[in-house]
């Protein structure tokens, strides 16, 4: 039983649009959420944290959670093509536990 | 780039070989991770130490040994591996801060197995 689904996607989107992109998790412990980007043949880089119901915005970007719903969203504003990567979900319970989805292929096409 | 650095960033090696990936991080921090990155499959947790002791392996082969000697440097040394075992191979370390705790990545190595 997979603990984070991810849309694997590809998701595709013009330049400009918003990007939307959403993540279920099982374990309602979970205390701590985070998006990742990757590019192809790099590492995952850290986007957003979130930790607390609500949404939280960093530049372009807002994290959405609902704990109730077992629920994450990270939405991109003005999306551009240099966004197009595979945005990973994680999810982390208490102690060391990260728990990653399969990330979702997103393409901004210009 | 960033606080965590790996080498070596790419590896060939054949079946019979035995090499070692290094780990480093500069962040202070206390936990060390490895995981393993296969195509369209989730990160896969293989080893996680806190304060050097280990406290998670995720049933992984005895072909793969972690080594922890202190906070800041992580091994994982390699021997008889098999083809599926090609992959990228992750480290990240984390600090819990005011609760909550984050984890970030080096850049990784890119392993082929022959």
């Amino acid at each position: 039983q997979k603990e984070v689904e991810q849309n694997s996607g590809p998701l595709s989107v013009p330049e400009g649009a918003i990007a939307s992109l959403n993540c279920t998790y099982s374990d309602r412990v979970s205390q701590s959420f985070f998006w990742y980007r990757q590019y192809s043949g790099k590492s995952p880089e850290l986007i957003m944290s979130i930790y607390s119901n609500g949404d939280k915005e960093d530049g372009r970007f807002t994290a959405q959670l609902n704990k109730a719903s077992q629920y994450v969203s990270l939405l991109i504003r003005d999306s551009q093509p240099s966004d197009s990567a595979t945005y990973l979900c994680a999810v982390s319970l208490s102690g060391n536990q990260f728990y990653f989805g399969t990330g979702t292929s997103l393409t901004v096409i210009p | 780039e960033t606080g965590v650095t790996q080498t070596p960033r790419h590896l060939v090696m054949g079946m019979t070989n035995k090499k070692s990936l290094k780990c480093e991080q500069h962040l202070g921090h206390n936990a060390m991770y490895w995981y393993k990155q296969s195509a369209k499959k989730p990160l896969e947790l293989m080893f996680v130490y806190n304060f050097k002791e280990q406290t998670e392996n995720n049933s992984v082969p005895s072909r793969f040994s972690p080594e922890c000697p202190n906070s800041s440097h992580l091994f994982l040394h390699l021997h008889t591996l098999q083809p599926e075992d090609s992959a990228l191979y992750l480290c990240a370390s984390s600090q819990k801060s005011r609760g909550q705790e984050t984890q970030y990545f080096g850049p990784g190595t890119r392993l082929l197995v022959l």
